[in-house]
């Protein structure tokens, strides 16, 4: 079952833009991660948030966490074609050490 | 560090015919963990490792799969007999307890 929902599905910008997108999970969690795929390449970790905190930066990405809405947004500042990925959000629930993934978000920049 | 390495990149092969996917984890991660790509289903877990032993195969499609992890350095995912619905993007991934995942490129599997 998928416990993170990104949105929207699909985002096209333009190079300089900021692309923010969004993730909603079910149930309780221990941390939410950001995950960017190239196409034909596996996942990279981006960032990790834990459940205590409530924004967070790394470079040109702010994550920020609301666990009353159970919902995360990614930001990306001054977006560069390299940027053109698939973003995923995962939820661990700290139950187990399993992530779930959400279906991801197709980000495209134009440059 | 060499990344998390699998092999082959790439399978197409018959249905009926067994295949034998292969991931090399980071040195040092005790986590490694099998998914399975596709755009219908998105990013599956397949089944999940600590320090070697199976912790949860409940992803684990049908008894034609099974994994095995012999050592620290190495984890098999098999599929006999193949179908064709089973043609998907195979991910392998490993962590240390504070880490998060890395993941190798994947097995692009197409069963003909």
């Amino acid at each position: 079952s998928q416990q993170g929902e990104e949105d929207p599905q699909a985002l096209s910008i333009q190079e300089g833009e900021n692309a923010t997108m969004n993730c909603s999970y079910k149930t309780s969690i221990n941390n939410l991660q950001w995950y960017r795929q190239n196409s034909g390449r596996g996942l990279v970790h981006l960032i990790l948030i834990r459940s205590n905190e409530r924004e967070k930066h790394s470079g040109r990405l702010r994550v920020t966490l609301d666990t009353s809405k159970k919902s995360s947004s990614l930001l990306i500042t001054a977006s560069r074609a390299a940027d053109t990925a698939s973003y995923f959000c995962a939820t661990d629930t700290g139950a187990n050490s399993k992530l779930t993934f959400g279906k991801g978000i197709t980000l495209s920049v134009r440059p | 560090d060499a990344g998390v390495i699998q092999s082959p990149r790439h399978e197409v092969t018959e249905m009926g015919q067994e295949v034998t996917l292969r991931c090399k984890p980071i040195s040092g991660h005790d986590y490694l963990f099998w998914y399975r790509q596709t755009m219908m289903r998105g990013l599956e877990l397949l089944i999940y490792f600590n320090n070697n032993v199976p912790i949860d195969d409940s992803g684990m499609p049908e008894d034609r799969f099974s994994a095995k992890m012999p050592n620290a350095s190495f984890s098999t995912l098999k599929i006999q007999p193949s179908e064709p619905r089973d043609s998907a993007v195979y991910f392998c991934a490993s962590r240390s307890t504070v880490q998060p995942q890395h993941f190798g490129d994947g097995t692009r599997l197409s069963i003909l």
